[in-house]
């Protein structure tokens, strides 16, 4: 069984600064996905940024870049240069290799201020 | 290149009654995840499907919840004799395929309200 902590319920940002979003997991799979999804206050749940267990660099898509430390077992979601449309609930996930449902943790929501 | 694709958006039942969740998966996506939200939460799991095969059930209530996805037409969440706990966003995602690293992508959600 896996399991994802998010432990920050709620961070405020200002507008172009860069936000870190930790996100801690436990799994005895060696093998295993880390996403990270966004959920704006419309509802919808939009893939961020996937990073697989075995990857030997950390993900970036834009402005989203994962932190991975396999070792501590989190995988952090940095996002640069925040914008307003940022403002959003954020999900960490993971699966494992062999697995298809995701476990989700808790949420993060992130309030960016002009 | 349409997403994945849940009606209704919005949905009100009265107690007792039945509510069905439609879910068009994304084009080519031949596995169907069913989630529910509750208010405040992240996202649990509760069935996983294929084509005419329900792989896992293991996030469903034993009563009242059943879910399918037929041959032809879109994946159906069905919540019999609905009670004020069911109320809730229920999210449908769907993958290329099962296993390994597949992202999968979700819908915009029901949001089913119980009165």
């Amino acid at each position: 069984a896996q399991k994802i902590t998010q432990t920050q319920p709620g961070m405020f940002v200002q507008e172009k600064e860069a936000v870190t979003l930790d996100c801690t997991y436990d799994t005895s799979d060696p093998s295993y996905g880390l996403f990270w999804y966004k959920q704006p206050s419309s509802g919808e749940m939009i893939f961020l940024i996937y990073q697989g267990s075995y990857d030997q660099q950390n993900a970036t898509e834009g402005r989203y870049s994962l932190n991975f430390q396999k070792a501590r077992k989190s995988a952090n979601l940095v996002i640069s240069a925040s914008q307003l449309g940022d403002s959003a609930m954020y999900f960490c996930a993971m699966r494992g290799r062999w697995d298809y449902k995701l476990s989700f943790g808790a949420g993060t929501t992130v309030t960016v201020r002009a | 290149n349409a997403g994945v694709m849940q009606n209704p958006r919005h949905l009100v039942r009265r107690r007792g009654q039945e509510a069905r969740l439609r879910c068009s998966p994304m084009k080519g996506h031949s596995h169907v995840y069913w989630y529910r939200q509750l208010p405040e939460e992240g996202l649990k799991f509760m069935v996983y499907l294929q084509k005419e095969n329900i792989i896992d059930e293991s996030g469903m209530p034993k009563e009242r919840f059943s879910a399918e996805f037929p041959k032809e037409g879109p994946s159906i969440l069905r919540i019999q004799q609905v009670v004020r706990g069911d109320s809730a966003a229920y999210f449908c995602a769907s993958s290329p395929s099962g296993p390994s690293t597949d992202t999968q992508y979700f819908g915009p959600g029901t949001r089913l309200t119980v009165l």
